[in-house]
């Protein structure tokens, strides 16, 4: 198993532009969300899904937006980029939801924008 | 007032030293505690869960006060591989079961 895949794992964006970040994971989870992590914050969760077709908001949801069409993928999009969006994005997944279920991390996509 | 909060040390403590994390969280609702361990520019990685009763893994042992709303991590014999930082982080089953993360303690242990 590859577990929790992301792509890309740089990327440079200039303010304005829009991109998707890809989150892939191969255990068959229900559940997977996106968080970023920034300086001082700790992780901070952008939006999460309980199963394909669902998804919800979390803490810091304005300027992205995700679907699942499939268990598999959760892709997060950021609409116009701003430099208050650089940040170290990782997305995780974890089995049915749980409160008390592990969450596997991927290796995370660190964004910049200028 | 946030979530979770944690002293972010940093802490440095020679090779077999006992070192002890504290965490506070601000929800009494909150319904899951866990220990995290995240290496430099890695991803976090589950290092324990924590259970009412306090529970240990090998050199590791974690409590848990819910009157008080503190956790607590203990790290016995400390080795070099231990350096990293230690995420506390609690759960939320009520509110679309989200994981609120504290912002970490860093561990450097040195020889």
């Amino acid at each position: 198993n590859a577990g929790v895949t992301q792509t890309p794992k740089f990327q440079v964006l200039k303010t304005g532009q829009s991109m998707t970040l890809q989150c892939a994971q191969d255990m068959n989870h229900e559940y997977m969300s996106w968080y970023r992590q920034d300086p001082g914050m700790g992780l901070r969760l952008i939006h999460y899904s309980v199963g394909a077709g669902i998804t919800d908001q979390g803490e810091v949801p304005n300027g992205y937006n995700v679907s699942r069409s499939t268990t598999e993928d959760f892709p997060l999009r950021l609409l116009s980029a701003a430099p208050s969006q650089t940040s170290v994005y990782f997305c995780a997944s974890s089995y049915g939801g749980l409160s008390t279920d592990t969450q596997y991390f991927g290796p995370g996509t660190r964004l910049t924008v200028l | 007032r946030k979530e979770v909060e944690q002293d972010p040390g940093p802490f440095n403590v020679p090779e077999g030293a006992t070192v002890a994390f504290n965490c506070t969280y601000s929800n009494s609702a909150s319904q899951s505690f866990f220990w995290y361990r995240q290496d430099c520019r890695k991803e976090p990685k589950l290092l324990m869960s924590v259970y009412s009763s306090g529970n240990e893994d090998g050199r590791f042992t974690a409590q848990l006060n819910r009157a008080s709303q503190y956790i607590s991590l203990l790290i016995r014999d400390s080795k070099l591989s231990d350096s990293a930082t230690y995420l506390c982080v609690v759960n939320r089953l009520y509110t679309g079961n989200q994981f609120y993360f504290g912002t970490g303690t860093s561990l450097t242990v040195i020889p």
